[in-house]
């Protein structure tokens, strides 16, 4: 099982508040690293999936960036809404199987 | 929205009873997978499919199993539930490698063995 951290653990932002988070990897046998968002009684949804090493993603206010040499990736929401509120997932994937592992998360709370 | 479902959502049992927890995807993907999460944990694989036929066990040992006979049925049992399998577990399939495997997922079954 290959250890992926995200930090913080958890976060409690005002609504308008731009926002961001960690996940660390290890840097070997890398093939793709993904976030989630998860909300609460759903599915988790698939946000990014990165697979070069200075990709940088954008979906609507968030997006991501990707560093495969150092072993870390940065999620940044701007100007965070209530509807932001979930737990963001990191996934690491080699190129050694199918399998994600999977950080903790990081639980953000966007209160108005 | 991902074509993913699993059944039930919350289920309730007692210690020594089997339990199937169901899960059907549409999309025609080829590799599914089944993950647990404990309370405060991360997602652990338990087991693996490439297609009809094939299981893998996962990462994490458990001691349920799966079987993969249709392409879009992937149902995890366990023969004898006991307390310590009170858990989440959640579904997944995904299409092919080359996209960085993106997986999809289903909402979750919350088993609670009393």
């Amino acid at each position: 099982i290959l250890n992926v951290e995200q930090s913080p653990q958890s976060l409690h932002v005002q609504e308008g508040d731009s926002t961001n988070f960690t996940c660390s990897f290890p840097s070997s046998n890398f093939y793709a690293l993904h976030w989630y968002r998860w909300e609460t009684a759903k599915s988790p949804e698939a946000l990014f999936v990165m697979t070069l090493n200075g990709d940088e993603k954008k979906k609507g206010r968030i997006s991501a960036t990707l560093n495969t040499k150092e072993g870390y990736s940065y999620l940044y929401i701007k100007g965070s809404q209530p509807e932001d509120s979930a737990t963001y997932l990191c996934a690491f994937h080699t190129n050694s199987g199918y399998a994600l592992n999977f950080g903790k998360g990081t639980s953000l709370l966007v209160t108005p | 929205e991902a074509d993913i479902y699993q059944t039930p959502r919350y289920l309730v049992i007692g210690t020594g009873k089997k339990i199937t927890l169901e899960c059907s995807q549409t999309m025609g993907h080829d590799k599914m997978y089944w993950y647990q999460q404990d309370p405060g944990m991360e997602l652990h694989l338990i087991h693996y499919s490439y297609g009809v036929n094939s299981t893998e066990k996962g990462d994490l040992s458990s001691e349920s199993t799966v079987s993969r006979i249709r392409t879009e049925h992937f149902p995890l049992t366990l023969e004898s539930a006991r307390p310590s399998h009170t858990s989440q577990y959640l579904c997944a399939s995904s299409e092919y490698l080359g996209t960085g495997n993106e997986q999809y997922f289903g909402p979750g079954t919350r088993l609670t063995v009393t």
